[in-house]
């Protein structure tokens, strides 16, 4: 079965720091994989996605992702935060059946002037 | 383009009652739309699938009898929380994925309290 790590619960940075959330996949075959941030109270928006080609994804908001398949990482980077990206965020991965996502657990970024 | 609409936002029921929720895909048709269930602070646990025109897939764990999935059509699923008790009471989330699009849009959730 396919899983999803997110190794970070809580990361707080200042603004204007750069950011990294950690994330690690367990999959035998090959997989897509996803970022998604929350805000209160609301559904999931789509930062980003791997389906396949250049292991560097750009997203929207100025983040990043790195698909690493010998670490089986996807981390989401950010060089400079603002406060507004202050969230939760879920990195998922589609299942075997090829249909539902599985999600991390999540990361609250908080970012403090 | 891709909304997927969720209604309500909000509920408060009393225990005992049934409430439904909405999820419809506003300018796609969605065969297939998944519910989430979101606890405080955790992450999206995949309930069920809903097909439409036929049953519904539920995870393992889940009450197939309580938590009631119907997708008539291609762009409307619902689900009803039957004989609703406190523990129900969670955040809804519901997903589809748009034909062609590796991408899966959510709905902006229902936040359910059972009192």
């Amino acid at each position: 079965a396919q899983s999803v790590t997110q190794l970070d619960s809580q990361v707080p940075v200042f603004e204007e720091a750069p950011v990294e959330l950690r994330c690690n996949y367990s999959s035998s075959v090959s997989v897509y994989l996803f970022w998604y941030v929350q805000y209160p109270n609301q559904g999931l928006q789509l930062l980003l996605k791997y389906l396949s080609g250049s292991t560097l994804v750009k997203g929207i908001n100025g983040f990043e992702a790195e698909f690493n398949k010998s670490q089986t990482s996807f981390h989401l980077r950010k060089p400079s935060v603002h406060i507004s990206d202050t969230a939760e965020y879920f990195c998922a991965v589609r299942n075997q059946a090829g249909t539902a996502l599985i999600f991390g657990k999540g990361t609250t970024l908080s970012v403090s002037s | 383009g891709a909304v997927v609409s969720q209604h309500p936002s909000r509920v408060i029921c009393k225990s005992g009652t049934s409430v439904k929720i909405e999820c419809r895909s506003l300018d796609f048709q969605a065969t297939t739309m998944f519910w989430y269930r979101q606890f405080p602070k955790q992450s999206l646990m995949l309930m069920a699938t809903s097909n439409e025109g036929s049953k519904a897939t539920y995870e393992q764990g889940v009450e197939k009898d309580k938590f009631l999935i119907n997708h008539a059509s291609l762009t409307l699923s619902t689900l009803t929380v039957t004989s609703a008790h406190p523990e129900d009471s969670s955040f809804y989330i519901c997903s589809a994925q748009p034909t062609g699009i590796y991408g899966y849009t959510f709905g902006s959730g229902t936040r359910l309290t059972v009192v």
